[in-house]
Formats: structure tokens, C-alpha cells, sequence
């Protein structure tokens, strides 16, 4: 079984609205948390890192949460545009050992 | 920060052939690593390439079909050998910054086995 679950697998929503991505985990003991955006051919890239003390953390449009006792975090995008448009992969670090979630595959549509 | 190349971008290859896929990082890095990413996965990893040591394989993942080389702190390649269409995959390079082991990602070849 996975340790990093991510959901919905895969969604498509209209151009400037907003969007909430969920992942749970299950990784023990627990180092930090990190968003990775993989558009489509390229390589992952990084949108926020969070450490066990941090609940909240944005980037521009992106704002990740983290609540490290129900071992849950989200990743909410506002006011989304077409370039949004792709995978988005949780991962959750047990100090060098780094579990993958299968990722959310985003479509933003006009 | 890290900029990470990889070369070939892509590559279809006749099974039984091998394939030497270069990776290289605008600078030192001590910790190199190998992912493979099958079609509409997430990313596993290969093996963890250190310089001046073997490479660390994954669980399923072996030497002789998987040879990595790390000569130094700024370069890497990753060799599939006796390839099957089952190799199939985009396949990424890696590199581990900071105290948080920050990863940050090549742009991935894109092999594609006949």
C-alpha cells in the first residue's frame, strides 16, 4: 500500500476558478512535505516544501496546508489559468527516504 | 537551486540494444539519484548515485541491467541495458540540496523500447 495517497486522481475545472488537491499520508517518521508540479514531458518542479512546524506555505497562487497530526495536507490553487494544466505530486520525506504520490492530474480548461 | 540537464531528451531503441542516458548539474552536488517514471506513474527510484562510491539500488532494481556511473560532483549517467519494451519509461535525474534534501529535477528522457 502506498504511504501517499492523493486525491481526486485526476480533474478538470474552468479557467479562473479555484481548485483544492488533497493528500494523506501515512510516512513515519515525518521530515517534511513538498508539491511538485510535472507538466506534461518534463521534469518535476518544485512549488512549496513544509517541515513538521509549518502549517501553511504559498507560492504565488499556489498555498499548501499541512495539519501533521491527522497527517493530512492540501494544495489550493486560486484563480486558475490554462499553464496549471498538469500533474501535481505530493511527497512526503522520512528524512532522506521520500515516498511519491501518484499525483493529481489537473486540466484547466477556457 | 540546481539546473539539471539530460541528454538524450528522447530516444526509441530496438530491444536487446542498450541506452546511456548523460546527466549533468550546473554545480557540486553530493547526492545524485535515477527515477523512472512508467506511463501515467509517479515516480520510482532507481538508485542513489554518490561520487566516488557504488551506487544504492532500489528493491527490484540491479546493477547489471541499471549501471550508473558518478566520475564527479557534477555528472552522472545512467545506462538501461538489454532493453525490453517493458523499459519503456521516461527516466529523471535528480540532485539533493540543502539540509531538507531539496530535490530538484532533470528535464527526463523519454525511451521508448521496440
Amino acid at each position: 500500500k502506498n504511504q501517499v495517497e492523493q486525491s481526486p486522481q485526476s480533474l478538470i475545472i474552468l479557467e479562473g476558478k479555484n481548485c483544492t488537491l488533497q493528500c494523506n499520508y501515512t510516512v513515519s517518521p515525518f521530515s517534511n512535505l513538498r508539491w511538485y508540479k510535472q507538466d506534461t514531458g518534463r521534469g518535476p518542479v518544485s512549488l512549496t516544501i513544509m517541515t513538521f512546524s509549518e502549517n501553511t506555505k504559498s507560492n504565488g497562487r499556489y498555498t499548501a496546508t499541512l495539519d501533521a497530526d491527522t497527517k493530512q495536507s492540501s494544495l489550493h490553487i486560486t484563480a486558475s489559468q490554462l499553464s496549471d494544466s498538469a500533474s501535481y505530486i505530493c511527497v512526503v520525506s522520512a528524512f532522506l527516504d521520500m515516498r511519491f504520490g501518484a499525483g493529481t492530474r489537473l486540466t484547466v480548461k477556457p | 537551486s540546481a539546473v539539471i540537464s539530460q541528454k538524450p531528451s528522447r530516444d526509441i531503441c530496438q530491444r536487446g540494444t542498450s541506452l546511456t542516458i548523460q546527466c549533468q548539474v550546473d554545480s557540486q552536488v553530493t547526492m545524485m539519484f535515477w527515477y523512472r517514471q512508467q506511463p501515467g506513474q509517479s515516480l520510482t527510484l532507481i538508485a542513489t548515485a554518490n561520487q566516488g562510491s557504488e551506487a544504492t539500488y532500489e528493491s527490484g532494481f540491479v546493477i547489471d541491467k541499471f549501471p550508473i556511473s558518478r566520475p564527479n560532483l557534477t555528472f552522472s549517467t545512467l545506462t538501461v541495458s538489454n532493453m525490453s519494451p517493458e523499459d519503456s519509461s521516461i527516466y529523471l535525474c535528480s540532485v539533493g540540496v540543502g539540509s531538507y534534501n531539496e530535490q530538484f529535477f532533470g528535464p527526463g528522457t523519454r525511451l521508448t523500447v521496440l
